[in-house]
């Protein structure tokens, strides 16, 4: 079955600084998503991107927080100046439709320090 | 007031025994999903319904629209199935935004041998 990877797995930065989390969705999928799950809570949706564009953000999501498909493969989360609240764990996810199965990645973890 | 909410919380079994979650929300919803996540963090998804019943191996989910309840059974559990089980649900928003998952949190399973 096709995946959707990320990378890197773990990433550790120091406050204040950027970070670009990376990721790979299946092939033929149009719809993408960021998703985090702070340790030991439930998982959050962040941002869903379709046609080059924000199709719904929460309101984490805030100015900090940036998404792009820089390629035809690649899609990106970056966080402008990292606080440490945002460590957590990010769930990139893809699918070919907007209601229907997603498809998540296994993940980065971002441990703001 | 969480809007998805998962009962039990926690479940623990023995290898063999029938096995229910159970997930309720109150918003209007075009789309439930059914996520395992591992120990290790990854998630798949299992099913995705908006009416009546799917099975796939030994997983059943049903979901009851009107009662805004959906169950996750899994038939001869065996300790492999050992996870954490989460609802997720795509609210309606009618002004015509698909709308992202709102995800509950989470019901840890154990099955033991």
């Amino acid at each position: 079955e096709p995946e959707v990877t990320q990378t890197p797995s773990h990433q550790v930065t120091q406050m204040g600084q950027e970070v670009i989390l990376r990721c790979v969705p299946i092939s033929n999928h149009l719809y993408f998503y960021w998703y985090r799950q702070i340790l030991g809570q439930k998982v959050e949706f962040l941002v869903s991107f379709y046609n080059n564009e924000i199709s719904e953000k929460s309101e984490i999501f805030d100015d900090q927080f940036s998404v792009e498909r820089p390629d035809g493969s690649n899609f990106t989360l970056k966080i402008r100046s990292t606080k440490l609240e945002d460590s957590a764990m990010y769930f990139c996810a893809s699918s070919d439709q907007p209601i229907v199965r997603q498809f998540f990645g296994p993940g980065t973890r971002l441990t703001v320090l | 007031k969480n809007e998805v909410e998962q009962s039990p919380q926690n479940l623990t079994a023995q290898e063999g025994e029938f096995i229910t979650i159970n997930c309720s929300y109150s918003v209007g919803i075009s789309a439930l999903h059914w996520l395992q996540q591992h120990p290790g963090g990854g998630i798949v998804s299992l099913f995705m319904l908006s009416s009546g019943k799917k099975k796939h191996g030994r997983l059943i989910a049903t979901i009851n629209i009107q009662e805004k309840h959906s169950s996750l059974h899994i038939t001869a559990s065996h300790p492999r199935d050992s996870a954490v089980y989460i609802c997720a649900v795509r609210p309606m928003n009618y002004g015509g935004s698909q709308g992202n998952l709102i995800f509950g949190k989470g019901t840890k399973l154990s099955v033991k041998p």
